[in-house]
């Protein structure tokens, strides 16, 4: 069964920092580009962030560059989502997706996990 | 950022009703453009890709058609679990973005 599981989220204050894991099982996890999306409580959804096969291409939303960072690790099968200097309005589930067609078509997704950034 | 505008925003229709959504794109974004389906407290789940090819495994009474900048999201027979939120989302260009959300109810 292709099965993708976040962990790591959690209640953390602003300016914090949380790292994101994500462990994929029954796919070829490095033949897919990989991404982050997001959903605020009651919102729509959020691309985050996406990552080439072997890591070598990453691109972020305008409201993350610069304070998250994603990554791989292709022989754990896992995927990986620093996210530093917190703000409020990064609460939502996580979302880690495997993408097809040139990093374009979210095609298996995770349950996903839960960040809450509060004081 | 490429603006993504479904309508209408909520919906309500009937068992065995056809079911139409629509999807805007702020400027032309060719046939690179997915559907997606989120039933409450789940996580959403591929639909139909490059505007129109549906993704395996998903009923044949979902369709999608399209091109350029206006795309629509068709069921022909609404089924009880189709009661979910239908997204559209454009990969043309990054950001890749995401339309609001239709909320589909049953009557």
């Amino acid at each position: 069964e292709e099965k993708l599981v976040e962990s790591g989220g959690n209640l953390v204050q602003p300016g914090g920092s949380l790292r994101l894991s994500c462990a994929a099982s029954g796919i070829i996890f490095i033949d897919y580009w990989m991404s982050w999306v997001r959903q605020a409580p009651g919102k729509g959804l959020e691309w985050v962030a996406n990552i080439k096969q072997d890591g070598s291409g990453k691109y972020y939303v305008d409201s993350v560059k610069g304070r998250f960072i994603i990554s791989r690790d292709n022989a754990e099968k896992s995927l990986f989502l620093q996210m530093n200097s917190l703000k409020v309005e990064d609460t939502a589930v996580y979302y880690c997706v495997r993408v097809r067609n040139r990093g374009g078509v979210f095609d298996l997704w995770g349950q996903g996990t839960m960040v809450i950034v509060s004081s | 950022d490429i603006q993504m505008t479904q309508s209408p925003s909520s919906l309500s229709a009937s068992v065995g009703d056809r079911v139409t959504i629509t999807c805007q794109a702020s400027q032309d974004i060719g046939y690179y453009l997915n559907w997606y389906q989120q039933k409450p407290g789940k996580a959403p789940k591929l639909l139909i890709y490059d505007a129109s090819t549906l993704e395996i495994g998903v009923p044949s009474r979902f369709s999608g058609s399209g091109s350029g900048t206006d795309f629509t999201l068709t069921i022909s027979s609404l089924q009880p679990e189709d009661i979910a939120t239908y997204y559209c989302q454009q990969y043309d260009n990054l950001p890749r973005t995401f339309g609001q959300g239709a909320k589909l109810e049953i009557k």
